[in-house]
C-alpha cells in the first residue's frame, strides 16, 4: 500500500514551457486535491475531484488544469510556466464514510518546481 | 467562508516541557478540525482529528487536542516534548456545508524543541 505517490521530486522549467505533475493513489478514495505550499502561506487549493470525471476549481485556480479519468490518478497540467507558479505541490486524497467516518486528507510526498 | 489561525509563527519549548501550539477557526455551524505536521522535505502527515464527541481527542506520537466552542479554539498539546517533535504543524478545519470535503488550513505554526 504506497498510498499517495507524486512524480517528479523536482522540476526547474524556463518561462512558457508546459508540464504535467503526475498523482496516483492507492486506497481507493473518492476525492482528490491538488495544492500549492508558499512559504509563510500554508497551503492554497488549486483543484479537486469528488470522483471519476468530475473537478472543480479551487481557491488559484488560474494557469493550472486538471482531469480525473480513474480513481486513482489525478493529474495537474502547467501550461504556459510563470515564476509565480514556482512551488511546492502537493496532491492529497480522502474519503467521507459518513458519522465522522474519514475525511482526514492524506499527502504525497510533493513536487519542488522551479520556473525560471 | 471559513477560516483557521494560527497565531505564531514559531513556538520554542525545551525537551521535557509540555507544549502548546494554538489554533483558532471560523466556520458556520459545527466543525471539523485537523492537526497535521510537516517534516522537511516531506508531505503533510494527519495527527488527529475532532469531529463530535469528547473535547479532548487524542492523535498519534503522544499529541492530544482540546476543543472548546466557547472559544472557537483547537490547541495542538503534548504533555512532554522531544527534540524529534520539531516540525511545521497545521490545524485545517471543516464545515458541514459545501461539497468536496475541502479542508482550509492556516498557515502553520513552526516548533522547536531544544535539549
Amino acid at each position: 500500500n504506497a498510498g499517495v505517490t507524486q512524480t517528479p521530486k523536482f522540476r526547474i522549467l524556463k518561462i512558457g514551457q508546459s508540464m504535467t505533475l503526475q498523482c496516483t493513489q492507492d486506497m481507493n478514495h473518492n476525492y482528490m486535491y491538488w495544492y500549492r505550499q508558499d512559504p509563510g502561506m500554508g497551503l492554497k487549493l488549486i483543484y479537486y475531484s469528488v470522483g471519476a470525471g468530475i473537478t472543480d476549481k479551487g481557491e488559484v485556480p488560474n494557469g493550472y488544469n486538471v482531469s480525473r479519468s480513474t480513481t486513482e490518478d489525478f493529474p495537474l497540467r502547467l501550461e504556459l510556466a510563470a515564476p509565480s507558479q514556482t512551488s511546492v505541490y502537493f496532491c492529497a486524497s480522502s474519503y467521507s464514510a459518513g458519522q465522522g467516518i474519514g475525511y482526514e486528507q492524506y499527502f504525497g510526498p510533493g513536487t519542488r518546481l522551479t520556473v525560471t | 467562508a471559513q477560516s483557521v489561525a494560527q497565531p505564531e509563527d514559531q513556538v520554542n519549548v525545551a525537551e521535557g516541557n509540555p507544549l502548546t501550539v494554538k489554533c483558532t477557526y471560523s466556520v458556520s455551524g459545527n466543525p471539523y478540525l485537523f492537526w497535521y505536521v510537516q517534516y522537511p522535505n516531506r508531505g503533510l502527515q494527519f495527527l488527529l482529528k475532532y469531529i463530535t464527541g469528547d473535547n479532548l481527542v487524542k492523535g498519534s506520537y503522544g499529541f492530544e487536542a482540546e476543543f472548546n466552542k466557547s472559544q472557537t479554539s483547537f490547541h495542538l498539546k503534548k504533555p512532554s516534548a522531544l527534540v524529534s517533535d520539531s516540525a511545521l504543524y497545521f490545524c485545517a478545519v471543516r464545515g458541514l456545508t459545501g461539497g468536496g470535503n475541502k479542508l482550509t488550513f492556516g498557515t502553520g505554526t513552526q516548533l522547536k524543541v531544544e535539549l
